[in-house]
């Protein structure tokens, strides 16, 4: 099983302020790397895939990078609606898909 | 636009069998590449994949639930189903399911989630 480790568990930050999120993987995923957002009683929301492209009707604000085994969210200028979990996903072993644990951004 | 629902018992008694249905609505269960995926998480955890199915029924499923986990897909009601046996409350959580255009390809849509609880 390839292992995805998120860092850090928690983040508190202000509105308004830039922030990156780091998700590595125990073994290349290659580019197959995906970003959710999740709010509380909320489906996770595909933000990101292919470790840089946006989801229909994401904000330019979320940018995804990285390849192999370490990648960031970066999302830009906080936003009221950015406080969530966001998590990380790795679908290049599609005999066992796997998520990181998530980071939590909390309002400073 | 695609839209998928979870359905079921909200709560289940241990050692007994859970089972979810997902119906899928605004497309076909058999276009294209479409795997159709069960996904859950515990309360307050992250998130667990299951399993996922073609529409031609071919499956595949996490190995540390394989044993206890079947899906299924009913072509003719555009629905797929997740059985997952002899449970408990470590199977307490909310189960989603999801669709993606391929076996590497991303979850693209997401049912809004179902939560059962494993309860005497």
């Amino acid at each position: 099983e390839i292992v995805m480790t998120q860092s850090p568990a928690t983040l508190s930050v202000s509105p308004g302020e830039r922030v990156t999120l780091s998700c590595r993987a125990s073994q290349s995923v290659s580019s197959n790397l995906a970003w959710f957002q999740q709010k509380p009683g909320q489906a996770p929301r595909l933000l990101v895939y292919a470790a840089s492209t946006r989801a229909t009707g994401v904000p330019a604000r979320f940018s995804g990078r990285g390849s192999g085994t370490e990648f960031t969210l970066t999302i830009s200028s906080l936003q009221s609606e950015d406080f969530a979990v966001y998590f990380c996903q790795q679908y290049n072993d599609w005999l066992m898909y796997s998520f990181g644990q998530g980071t939590k951004l909390e309002i400073k | 636009q695609l839209q998928l629902q979870e359905s079921g018992p909200g709560v289940v008694k241990p050692s007994q069998t859970l089972s979810l249905t997902c119906s899928v609505s605004g497309g076909s269960i058999s276009s294209g590449d479409a795997y159709w995926s069960w996904i859950r998480q515990h309360p307050g955890k992250g998130l667990e994949w299951i399993g996922y199915i073609y529409h031609s029924g071919s499956t595949h499923s996490n190995p540390s639930l394989k044993s206890r986990v079947t899906i299924s897909v009913d072509r003719s009601t555009n629905q797929f189903s997740l059985m997952l046996t002899s449970v408990t409350a470590a199977d307490t959580a909310v189960y989603f399911c999801a669709r993606a255009s391929g076996l590497r390809a991303v979850w693209t849509y997401w049912g809004q989630g179902s939560l059962v609880t494993v309860s005497s």
